[in-house]
């Protein structure tokens, strides 16, 4: 049982070029959340989707665009990135539960450094 | 608007010594709240979390959280640690906000386990 994959795991960039990073996750679940992990900051959230073809923006949002033209897939782009997007991505998906709880699932990461 | 205290960035422990990891909250509805665990090198996982019933709620793996809503507090406990247990614990609290759930995470613990 995969859960959620992120592809790729590691990725160096020139300021400005652009990238994608996707995230898959296998387990039907309704929401996708794409987060950036920066120490001593904890998750901040960048995007997130409620369902296929909803996006909406999260606490960090600038820099960045998404997708969500499949359930199962939810895609990152960076247009032009620059070295305060340095740091390492999660995503994770969640299925409210019974109780009305979201619980997430979360990737094994992706490192993105700019130079 | 909710958020999440984490009082200790970092906690080193001997083995076989408890430990406390402190979370305090604010929100000004009913809430869920959850403690993650992430191994080095490793995406996020659910520890445990408290929705509803008992206060008290436990991991399989020793560890267990007591909800107080008085305090607004969360705190993880284990009462004997092991090596394994060497990790980032985050706390994360979900509320309602104009019918959208947001997911608020603290700026983690890293517990270290000295031999």
């Amino acid at each position: 049982n995969a859960g959620v994959t992120q592809t790729p795991k590691f990725r160096v960039l020139k300021t400005g070029q652009s990238m994608t990073l996707l995230c898959a996750q296998d387990m039907n679940h309704e929401y996708m959340y794409w987060y950036r992990q920066d120490p001593g900051m904890g998750l901040r959230l960048i995007h997130y989707s409620v369902g296929e073809g909803t996006t909406a923006k999260g606490e960090v949002p600038d820099g960045y665009n998404v997708s969500r033209l499949k359930k199962q897939n939810f895609l990152l782009g960076l247009e032009s990135a620059a070295p305060s997007q340095t740091s390492v991505y999660f995503c994770a998906s969640g299925f409210r539960g019974p109780s009305g709880a979201n619980v997430l699932t979360f990737g094994a990461g992706s490192r993105l450094t700019v130079l | 608007a909710q958020s999440v205290t984490q009082l200790d960035s970092q906690v080193p422990v001997f083995e076989e010594a408890p430990v406390e990891l402190r979370c305090n909250y604010s929100s000004s509805v009913s809430v869920y709240l959850f403690w993650y665990v992430q191994y080095p090198n490793q995406g996020l996982q659910l520890l445990l979390k408290y929705l509803s019933g008992s206060t008290l709620v436990k991991s399989i793996n020793g560890f267990e959280a007591e909800f107080n809503k008085s305090q607004t507090s969360f705190h993880l406990r284990k009462p004997s640690v092991h090596i394994s247990d060497t990790a980032e614990y985050f706390c994360a609290v979900s509320d309602w906000d104009f019918g959208n759930e947001k997911l608020t995470f603290g700026t983690g613990t890293r517990l270290t386990i000295i031999p």
